[in-house]
């Protein structure tokens, strides 16, 4: 089956050490999203991808950076993450990335920040 | 600053009974519209999207969309404990990539 898969599903590090979250698709999907989500919160995009083409949100912090080495595979690296960076982060791809197109998302990595 | 508004609930309602949860937006604009179901500690999972005026059905679950009014809703018939989750509202925003999203709403189907 097509899917969205994250990996690791859960990341414990310690606070300032650098972390990398991976994500794969099996879609082809042109697209690649990384969501933030804290507990009760909505879905907060921090950047993406269409092909090879990066979009940073402009409130998104220097500490949070991405890599998508080809159309398969999107890291999110934390450079030197903080207790606030504690969250859920979110993998999501959609085809073209055109005006409200479904966005499919992987499982999540939950990230703790000791 | 555009907005998707959803009362974070909980929502509570009996087995077998309809669910109605709702979701107003700001921009007049908007075209699309999604529902998302997430259970805790899960990701999202799309359940609905619907682009048009009026209702629109799969299975147990029904969007109704009114665009003058601007809200989008999800009734959910026959209600499971199984469909306990939190749903969340997205709606396009200005820009391709660009969804808008809703904090969620909690809905607890008790036995």
């Amino acid at each position: 089956d097509a899917m969205v898969i994250q990996n690791p599903r859960y990341q414990v590090t310690q606070f300032g050490k650098p972390v990398t979250l991976s994500c794969s698709q099996t879609l082809n999907h042109n697209v690649m999203y990384w969501y933030q989500q804290k507990s009760s919160q909505a879905p907060k995009l921090l950047f993406h991808y269409y092909d090879k083409d990066f979009n940073n949100e402009a409130d998104t912090p220097d500490n949070f950076q991405s890599r998508r080495p080809n159309t398969s595979f999107c890291f999110l690296d934390i450079r030197s993450p903080g207790l606030g960076d504690a969250a859920m982060y979110l993998c999501a791809t959609s085809r073209d990335g055109g005006r409200g197109e479904t966005q499919y998302f992987g499982p999540g990595t939950r990230l703790l920040v000791l | 600053q555009k907005e998707v508004e959803q009362n974070s609930g909980p929502l509570s309602v009996p087995e077998g009974a309809i669910a109605s949860l709702n979701c107003t937006y700001s921009d007049r604009g908007s075209q699309s519209f999604f529902w998302y179901r997430q259970y805790s500690g899960k990701s999202p999972e799309l359940i609905m999207f619907i682009y048009s005026n009026g209702d629109k059905e799969d299975g147990r679950f029904t969007a109704q969309l009114n665009k003058a009014s601007q809200y989008v809703s999800l009734l959910i018939r026959d209600s499971q404990p199984s469909d306990s989750a939190t749903y969340l509202c997205a709606v396009n925003g200005d820009s391709n990539y660009q969804l808008i999203w809703g904090a969620g709403t909690k809905l607890i189907i008790k036995p």
